[in-house]
């Protein structure tokens, strides 16, 4: 069974440029997720999607990141303009639907703002 | 809301020796509880999970975590470590109220002195 895909691993780029990150999720899986770890922290739960609508976006910044699940599959986040603190990895997870189920990582984005 | 600590940042055990790391929650019902790994350049992996019931819960790679509702702790246990379980672990916990959204714990890195 494929794992949840990420794409591109590395991305550098200048502050107020403009950068997405595409994830894939284990197909059949309803719930899809984006986190941020910041160097030395836990990952935060930026967007939580089940199939293509959004359960919880309470802590991502909506005046800079942007995210959607066309088609309840794919995923695209986006973050435009961006700043030096949102140097982090970017990390997508999938599940099938419910809290108990195990959530399976992809391997991240690492994001590097100069 | 929930939330979960993890008092060690870094801890170095010998190749062999046993490992005890600790993760204290806070939620006001039965929470779900979980422990991840991330081992460097790699996503997280799920270890083991509690949901309810026997409340010493075995997982992979020879981990077992115990919930204790006294001491509000689900202690990660390995009797004997290996080179390869140097990592990033993360504790994460999980409100039976809420939709599938879970909040991790800032991490303990684990160190194997050979």
């Amino acid at each position: 069974e494929a794992g949840v895909a990420q794409s591109p691993r590395y991305k550098i780029i200048e502050k107020r440029q403009s950068v997405a990150f595409w994830c894939n999720p284990i197909s059949g899986h309803a719930t899809l997720y984006w986190y941020q770890q910041i160097l030395g922290q836990g990952p935060k739960l930026l967007i939580q999607f089940q199939n293509n609508g959004v359960v919880d976006d309470s802590q991502l910044p909506k005046d800079r990141f942007s995210a959607e699940r066309l088609k309840g599959v794919d995923s695209t986040l986006k973050i435009q303009p961006a700043k030096l603190e949102d140097s982090a990895v970017y990390l997508c997870a999938s599940s099938l639907a419910r809290v108990t189920d195990t959530q399976y990582f992809g391997p991240g984005t690492r994001l590097t703002v100069l | 809301a929930q939330s979960v600590t993890q008092p060690d940042i870094h801890i170095t055990v010998s190749e062999g020796a046993s490992l005890e790391l600790r993760c204290n929650y806070s939620y006001g019902a039965t929470p779900y509880l979980f422990w991840y790994v991330q081992s460097p350049g790699q996503g997280l992996q799920l270890l083991l999970k509690y949901f309810s019931g026997d409340t010493l819960v075995q997982g992979i790679k020879g981990f077992e975590a115990e919930f204790k509702r006294s001491q509000s702790s689900f202690n990660l246990r390995k009797p004997s470590v290996h080179w390869s379980d140097a990592a990033e672990y993360f504790c994460a916990v999980g409100a039976r109220s809420s939709a599938s959204k879970i909040i991790f714990g800032s991490g303990t890195r684990l160190s194997i002195r050979p």
